[in-house]
């Protein structure tokens, strides 16, 4: 198994363009989330989603969309990057029928605004 | 809201010694606790998650305990080598979705 996947791995954009970030998991999860990562803020909460179809806005959701209509696949597009969205995000994803939730973390994406 | 603190923010130990991480929480309701690995420009590692019903767990030379009263977790790396050094994340659940987590441990450990 790849596990959780995340393409681009780098990506600079300029302020106003939109971009996606790609996010794939082989493992069947129905679960699956972005978090942001930013000096001395920790990981927060960006969207999350519980299967196909249902996504819901976690801590941080401003400037950001998502969608699910795969199991596998759950992207995160910004509609108008602009430099506060310079961070490095991360894709998670796990199973719900489980009693062990451990959460598997994509290797991140870094993007820079100009 | 809930609340993750660790201390230290940064340790630095010699090759060899045993060692303890810490995790306080302001919410003690929780569904699972989850300690990550992080290595500079890389994603995280799942590490060892603890139930809520669970005092501990082990994997190999790590061990992470759980008081949910007291709203603590500590990671204890027993013979801590140099490739234990990495930022440490602890990170809770309340739902058995979110995560919220801590700001992390950067542990260096020196040969």
């Amino acid at each position: 198994n790849a596990g959780v996947t995340q393409t681009p791995k780098f990506q600079v954009l300029k302020t106003g363009q939109s971009m996606t970030l790609q996010c794939a998991q082989d493992m069947n999860h129905e679960y699956m989330s972005w978090y942001r990562q930013d000096p001395g803020m920790g990981l927060r909460l960006i969207h999350y989603s519980v299967g196909a179809g249902i996504t819901d806005q976690g801590e941080v959701p401003n400037g950001y969309n998502v969608s699910r209509s795969t199991t596998e696949d759950f992207p995160l597009r910004l509609l108008s990057a602009a430099p506060s969205q310079t961070s490095v995000y991360f894709c998670a994803s796990k199973a719900l029928a489980t009693t062990y939730n451990e959460q598997f973390f994509g290797p991140g994406t870094r993007l820079t605004v100009l | 809201k809930q609340e993750v603190t660790q201390i230290p923010a940064a340790l630095s130990v010699p090759e060899g010694e045993n060692l303890v991480l810490n995790c306080s929480f302001t919410d003690s309701a929780i569904y699972n606790l989850q300690w990550f690995r992080q290595d500079p420009g890389k994603g995280l590692t799942s590490l060892l998650l603890i139930q809520s019903s669970q005092r501990e767990q082990t994997s190999g030379r790590l061990n992470a305990s759980l008081d949910k009263s007291s709203g603590r977790s500590t990671l204890y790396i027993a013979a801590s080598q140099p490739g234990d050094s990495a930022t440490y994340l602890c990170a809770v659940s309340n739902s058995g979705y979110a995560l919220n987590f801590g700001k992390g441990t950067s542990l260096l450990v020196t040969p």
